[in-house]
């Protein structure tokens, strides 16, 4: 069966620190995978996806960057974190024959 | 563009009454609308989804969502309610992307309370 891992589940980090959260799928290949911002435990925005590796596509300008290093594994990054960047961080991914996404446990981000 | 709208902010239901969370659709050509459920602090749990058939969908944990192309609906519903079901319930939309694949659009999310 599929599964999805993302780590850590929360982090407290200082205004311009770097940031690194990771995401990896198992029990599927070629996924469509996904970094969604949940703001005020509310709207879900979209943040990056990538269709395979290698290829990421941003949905918003901002101050964070995401890889795809390998088939199934997705990372979000920033080099210096601003305050704004406080939220919940989610990873999914979707597939051919699951047409819809699954998420991870999410990330608890607070830029202090 | 294709959205989904969640009109309502919070529904308050008693335990063992029927809850209906609203949600309306606007897209072009055929939906792929889903729903998912999410506890304080968690991810997203996929509850359902309407692709195609059926214009009545069952899902997990007792939920079901009726497909109204007439209406562009699709509102999650529940025969009796527990409060176990209290969580935030979200609508959402496929979305085909310019760069190939696709993406889901949400709604802002419905807050459902169940009291004893």
């Amino acid at each position: 069966s599929q599964t999805i891992h993302q780590w850590p589940a929360t982090l407290v980090q200082p205004v311009g620190s770097p940031l690194s959260l990771e995401c990896t799928v198992e029990g599927t290949s070629n996924p469509n995978l996904y970094w969604y911002r949940q703001a005020a435990g509310r709207g879900l925005q979209l943040l990056f996806y990538s269709v395979g590796i290698g290829q990421i596509s941003s949905e918003v300008p901002q101050n964070l960057s995401a890889s795809r290093p390998q088939d199934r594994q997705f990372i979000l990054s920033s080099k210096k974190l601003l305050l704004s960047d406080s939220g919940f961080y989610l990873c999914a991914w979707s597939g051919r024959i699951y047409p819809g996404g699954f998420f991870g446990q999410g990330t608890r981000l607070t830029v202090v | 563009a294709q959205s989904v709208a969640q009109p309502e902010d919070q529904v308050n239901v008693a335990e063992g009454n029927p809850l209906t969370v609203k949600c309306t659709y606007s897209v072009s050509g055929n939906p792929y609308l889903f729903w998912y459920v999410q506890y304080p602090n968690r991810g997203l749990q996929f509850l359902l989804k309407y692709i195609t058939g059926d214009n009545l969908v069952k899902g997990s944990y007792g939920f079901e969502a009726e497909f109204n192309k007439s209406q562009t609906s699709f509102h999650l519903k529940k025969p009796s309610a527990l409060v176990s079901d209290s969580a935030l319930y979200f609508c959402a939309v496929r979305v085909q992307l310019t760069g190939g694949g696709n993406k889901l659009t949400f709604g802002t999310g419905t807050q459902l309370k169940v009291e004893l």
